[in-house]
């Protein structure tokens, strides 16, 4: 079955470390993004890809990084810069062009101990 | 620039009660209009869509139609269930670029047995 698989479900960090969410696509989508949930809150787009090798940044992208150096991954890197992490982390991918609707991925929440 | 609004929540119901959930949106260009649900510690799941004017988008008793005269896409069930909790987002899609897809606050919907 197509669609979006991210990994772990759940992710434990110390403070000071870096830690990467994983995302995969078998939907063949150009474009893929990651958004952060606060609870009881929306979406917020932290940064998105629209082609290999290319990414730009959301509304939140400090104390993050991503890399896309194949088509069906997009890795996000919570690092030691960023002071609030502890969120549940979204990814998401879609047709670069048209109107279409993007998938969701199952999401993973990550927790500072 | 697009944007987004739905009625905030929490919306608490009684099962078998007739549930509107109100959406508006402003948009540059012609949008795709989306409902996505979310259950707890879940991503978001496409609950509908309708891609032009007059379009009424349905699934699993859940219905919405595209008003471009009064910009709404307001989600309506006849008869909710328990199993209907969940949050509800209303999104909708101009075309490429994280700017061309945007998604409301959510809105928490509570059915009580």
């Amino acid at each position: 079955d197509g669609g979006i698989t991210q990994s772990p479900k759940y992710l434990f960090r110390k403070e000071g470390q870096n830690v990467t969410l994983s995302c995969e696509q078998n939907l063949n989508h150009d474009a893929m993004y990651w958004y952060r949930q606060d609870p009881g809150q929306g979406l917020r787009l932290i940064y998105y890809s629209q082609i290999v090798n290319d990414f730009q940044k959301g509304d939140i992208a400090e104390g993050y990084s991503v890399s896309r150096e194949k088509k069906e991954s997009f890795p996000l890197t919570v690092t030691s810069a960023q002071k609030n992490p502890t969120a549940f982390y979204l990814c998401a991918s879609s047709s670069k062009q048209g109107r279409t609707e993007a998938f969701f991925g199952q999401g993973t929440r990550l927790t500072v101990v | 620039g697009n944007s987004v609004t739905q009625m905030e929540g929490p919306v608490t119901l009684s099962e078998e009660a007739f549930l509107t959930i109100n959406c508006t949106y402003t948009a540059t260009g012609y949008p795709s209009l989306f409902w996505y649900v979310q259950y707890p510690g879940e991503g978001l799941q496409l609950l509908l869509k309708a891609t032009k004017a007059d379009d009424k988008g349905s699934n699993k008793g859940f219905e919405a139609t595209y008003r471009k005269e009064t910009t709404s896409f307001h989600l309506e069930k006849g008869s909710v269930q328990v199993s209907d909790s969940a949050v509800y987002f209303c999104a909708l899609r101009t075309g490429g670029g994280a700017d061309g897809l945007t998604f409301g606050k959510g809105t928490h919907l509570i059915i009580q047995p």
